[in-house]
């Protein structure tokens, strides 16, 4: 049963702290995407990886950082410089004859 | 600078009626377009796509209409069902280039009244 799996649905942070969020995907697809959706904004592009060891910022990447070392994996780290990190954050893979199909999502709430 | 544009933040429509929603879209280059559908606290699942070179795509109650030299496509839900009330994304992607990024609109809130 292939997937995307986001982990955990839930996350609060205090400020101040880094946060990674996890995303996990067997469905063997090569690039693999973060969006980042606040009320009445869409989906707004953060990080993507068309191959692993390789990845690009997307319109939104100030205060994140992200690793691409295995094809399956894609974690997101929000760090303290992310001036408003309270959101809900989709991961989302896609090869090359698909459209992108995306995880649950992880909601953070910063305290 | 918003190259995909959904200028209806919401649409309610009653069950059994036509939905329609629209999408504007500003770069040329984009040859490859997508509807998605999100309930919330969930990630968006793909709905039905459209490639430049077609004007219709029809997938049961979904169709999709792009008009080029409007830059504009619709997605029309026939008929309306309560199940449908979600938001929706219309997102578009020069898939030519071989880039696998896409832009997407800010939704289109749809409720379908019982």
């Amino acid at each position: 049963d292939g997937g995307i799996t986001q982990s955990p649905k839930y996350l609060f942070r205090k400020e101040g702290q880094n946060v990674t969020l996890s995303c996990e995907q067997n469905l063997n697809h090569d690039a693999m995407y973060w969006y980042r959706q606040d009320p009445g904004q869409g989906l707004r592009l953060i990080y993507y990886s068309q191959i692993v060891n390789d990845f690009q910022k997307g319109d939104i990447a100030e205060g994140y950082s992200v690793s691409r070392e295995k094809k399956e994996s894609f974690p997101l780290t929000v760090t303290s410089a992310q001036k408003n990190p309270t959101a809900f954050y989709l991961c989302a893979a896609k090869s090359r004859d698909s459209e992108q199909f995306f995880g649950p999502g992880t909601r953070l709430t910063v305290l | 600078d918003q190259q995909v544009k959904q200028n209806s933040p919401s649409l309610s429509v009653q069950e059994g009626r036509i939905s329609i929603l629209n999408c504007d879209y500003t770069n040329s280059m984009f040859d490859y377009f997508l509807w998605y559908k999100k309930y919330p606290a969930e990630g968006p699942t793909f709905l039905i796509s459209i490639s430049s070179i077609k004007d219709k795509n029809e997938d049961g109650r979904f169709t999709v209409f792009l008009n080029k030299s409007a830059k504009h496509l619709s997605l029309h839900i026939v008929p309306s069902q309560p199940g449908d009330s979600a938001v929706y994304f219309c997102a578009a992607t020069p898939r030519a280039s071989g880039t696998y990024k896409y832009i997407f609109g800010t939704g289109t809130r749809l409720k379908v009244l019982a």
